[in-house]
């Protein structure tokens, strides 16, 4: 069964210091995989996306996630935090098999501490 | 362009009553989904359009939650009978295209709570 985990729910960093926060995904063929924010009382923004090609993905907002097969992982990067990037970041799998709906991790929340 | 609209944004109502959620996707965008998120957890599937019929129904959680898209735009979720345990976000999402994996467009959602 496809599933994503995201092992970090809250996660702060400093303005200015770089960001990682890590997804791990179980799909049985090539997934789909996806970044999404969420800001208070906002939907979700999709930051970048991986369906094929450069495993490394540029995104919007200074983002980028590199997959890695061989992990089952997607993790998000930012070499500096903007004290703006704090929100509800979720990352998602999808599954063409099963209707293409998302599969989507709990979620990592990241404050920024000036 | 206009991006993907709900509403309500809030619904506040009693255990018991019928409530009625709506969902206006992208314009073009031929793919409907509804997701559910409780506090604390990702967005979990209900239900997925693929124009006017429901080609995916497996995540609605009992049948008190039906949904509709007659004319392949608009969509309406249904929830009859609610529950203290339906307090929610209901979130929707389009895509352009169903047949295939497709980004998601997000609408903001609608915060749902049963008293």
């Amino acid at each position: 069964a496809q599933s994503v985990t995201q092992p970090d729910i809250h996660i702060t960093v400093s303005e200015g210091a770089s960001l990682e926060l890590r997804c791990n995904y179980s799909y049985g063929a090539t997934p789909y995989l996806f970044w999404y924010v969420q800001s208070p009382g906002q939907g979700l923004q999709l930051l970048l996306k991986y369906f094929s090609g450069d495993t490394l993905v540029q995104g919007i907002k200074g983002f980028e996630a590199e997959f890695k097969r061989s992990q089952s992982s997607f993790n998000l990067r930012k070499p500096s935090v903007h004290w703006s990037d704090a929100a509800e970041y979720f990352c998602a799998v999808g599954a063409q098999n099963t209707g293409n709906q998302f599969y989507f991790g709990t979620g990592t929340s990241l404050t920024v501490i000036p | 362009g206009a991006g993907v609209s709900q509403t309500p944004s809030n619904k506040v109502t009693e255990k018991g009553k019928y409530v009625e959620l709506r969902c206006d996707p992208i314009s073009g965008h031929t793919a409907l989904y509804w997701y559910r998120q409780s506090l604390g957890q990702g967005p979990e599937f209900l239900i997925y359009f693929q124009g006017t019929g429901a080609a995916d129904d497996s995540g609605l959680p009992n049948d008190r939650f039906f949904a509709v898209r007659p004319e392949g735009s608009v969509s309406t979720l249904k929830i009859q009978r609610t529950e203290r345990g339906d307090s929610a976000v209901y979130l929707c999402a389009s895509s352009k295209t169903g047949r295939r994996i497709d980004t998601q467009y997000f609408g903001p959602g609608t915060r749902l709570t049963v008293l």
